[in-house]
């Protein structure tokens, strides 16, 4: 059965750099595609953006000059940056894996908050 | 972006209730809807694809129908195990979107 298991600090500062990593375990991590998705507090979901097929990346557009997701497939961990942050980026942020037909997402980390603060 | 919009935002229902949550898309998107389950403080969890199509081990009082703009979820007898909160997912084009969630209460 594989796992996602997001890890991180918990909290950053306004105009710093957000950085997430998702072990994948139970699994190879290029058996699949991976997505990153967040929720503010008291809020609905939001997808970030994807990887696939050796590396290509997309991003929701209202993020993409601020996000970049990445694979270590030595350390099965896939990573989310998202630069410039301020508070409208806090949010419990979860990775997911790609559904097997489709992009829809079956199996989901059990998730992590990150505040913007000062 | 395609808009998913359900309704409605809050229902109050009681054990052994049927429910049905609907999902409207602001441009048609075939079947490629998906719906969690989403309790607090817990990751949301798979529970249909395409539509109608039921992922393995969400039991069988769930079911999925509608195709184009229109879709629904129904819980066909609610046991108190179901009482969280329900989003639908569009996949038909990027950027994925979700709808803003319905949240199943005790009524």
């Amino acid at each position: 059965q594989v796992q996602l298991q997001e890890s991180g600090p918990g909290l950053v500062k306004p105009s710093e750099t957000l950085s997430l990593t998702c072990t994948v375990s139970g699994g190879s991590i290029t058996s699949s595609y991976w997505s990153w998705i967040r929720q503010p507090p008291g809020k609905g979901l939001e997808w970030i953006g994807s990887m696939f097929d050796s590396g290509s990346t997309f991003y929701n557009p209202s993020l993409t000059s601020r996000v970049a997701i990445f694979v270590d497939t030595s350390k099965n961990q896939v990573s989310l940056r998202v630069s410039s942050v301020t508070a409208a980026d806090t949010a419990v942020y979860y990775c997911a894996r790609r559904g097997v037909t489709s992009w829809f997402f079956d199996n989901w980390g059990q998730g992590t908050l990150v505040t913007v603060s000062s | 972006d395609i808009q998913m919009t359900q309704s409605p935002s809050t229902l109050s229902a009681s054990v052994g209730d049927r429910v049905t949550i609907t999902c409207r898309a602001s441009q048609s998107i075939s079947s490629w809807l998906a719906w969690y389950q989403q309790k607090p403080g817990k990751a949301p969890k798979f529970l249909i694809y395409q539509a109608s199509d039921l992922e393995s081990g969400v039991p069988s009082r769930f079911s999925g129908s509608g195709s184009g703009t229109e879709f629904s979820l129904t819980i066909s007898s609610l046991q108190p195990d179901d009482f969280a909160t329900y989003y639908c997912q569009q996949y038909n084009s990027f950027p994925w979107t979700f709808g803003q969630g319905t949240k199943v209460e005790i009524k």
